[in-house]
């Protein structure tokens, strides 16, 4: 069976600094990848994610994340953090071909705090 | 449409009752599921349907846990002589059938607290 795995818990930033959040997945079988971000209180949002070509794929919010196949890794980078960027942030991996039927299996997360 | 909607948003319940959570997923979003998520864990997959049917359920899901599509539009999720480590937030996505890379949309969840 798949798995995610968030090496860092919590991560804390200055503001303006950079930033990766790493992901590792189990499988090195064809996935799709996906970083989702929740803020207090709210449900998961969609920040990026990967299913094919360049394995390089960027948000509209300046988050990049990197497909590394050989690696099986997903980490996610931003080269300079907001206050706003606050939240906890959950790396999601999906087998549409395999016995899970696609469905989306979550790491445990990483909290982004970032102070002024 | 206005996305994925979850009520109640927040449900505090005594030990031993009954609660039922609502989830309208997106309107052409065939597939729809619930997930628990509990403090510093990710969200944990308990069940989904593809339309009406319902086509997994994970060992998280004891037979106190019933879910159900009836007409593969909402979902509702009951819990039935709630125990005080059945309190979680419970998230509900919807997403279009597998393979389509689309990922799930969520909704805001709904906190169950049992005292």
């Amino acid at each position: 069976a798949q798995s995610v795995t968030q090496l860092d818990s919590q991560v804390p930033v200055f503001e303006e600094a950079p930033v990766e959040l790493r992901c590792n997945y189990s499988s090195s079988v064809s996935v799709y990848l996906f970083w989702y971000v929740q803020y207090p209180n709210q449900g998961l949002q969609l920040l990026l994610k990967y299913l094919s070509g360049s394995t390089l794929v960027e948000s509209i919010n300046g988050f990049e994340a990197e497909f590394n196949k050989s690696q099986t890794s997903f980490h996610l980078r931003k080269p300079s953090v907001h206050i706003s960027d606050t939240a906890e942030y959950f790396c999601a991996v999906s087998d549409p071909y395999g016995g899970s039927q696609g469905n989306l299996i979550f790491g445990k997360g990483t909290k982004l705090s970032v102070k002024p | 449409d206005t996305g994925v909607s979850q009520n109640p948003r927040h449900k505090i319940t005594k030990r031993g009752q009954n609660v039922t959570f609502r989830c309208d997923p997106i309107s052409e979003h065939n597939r729809l599921y619930w997930y628990r998520q509990t403090l510093g864990q990710g969200p944990e997959f308990l069940t989904y349907f593809q339309n009406e049917a319902q086509l997994e359920k994970s060992r998280l899901l004891s037979d106190r846990f019933s879910a159900e599509r009836p007409k593969g539009s909402f979902s509702t999720l009951e819990i039935q002589r709630t125990e005080q480590g059945d309190s979680a937030m419970y998230l509900c996505a919807s997403s279009l059938a597998p393979g389509t890379g689309d990922g799930y949309t969520f909704g805001s969840g709904t906190r169950l607290t049992v005292v």
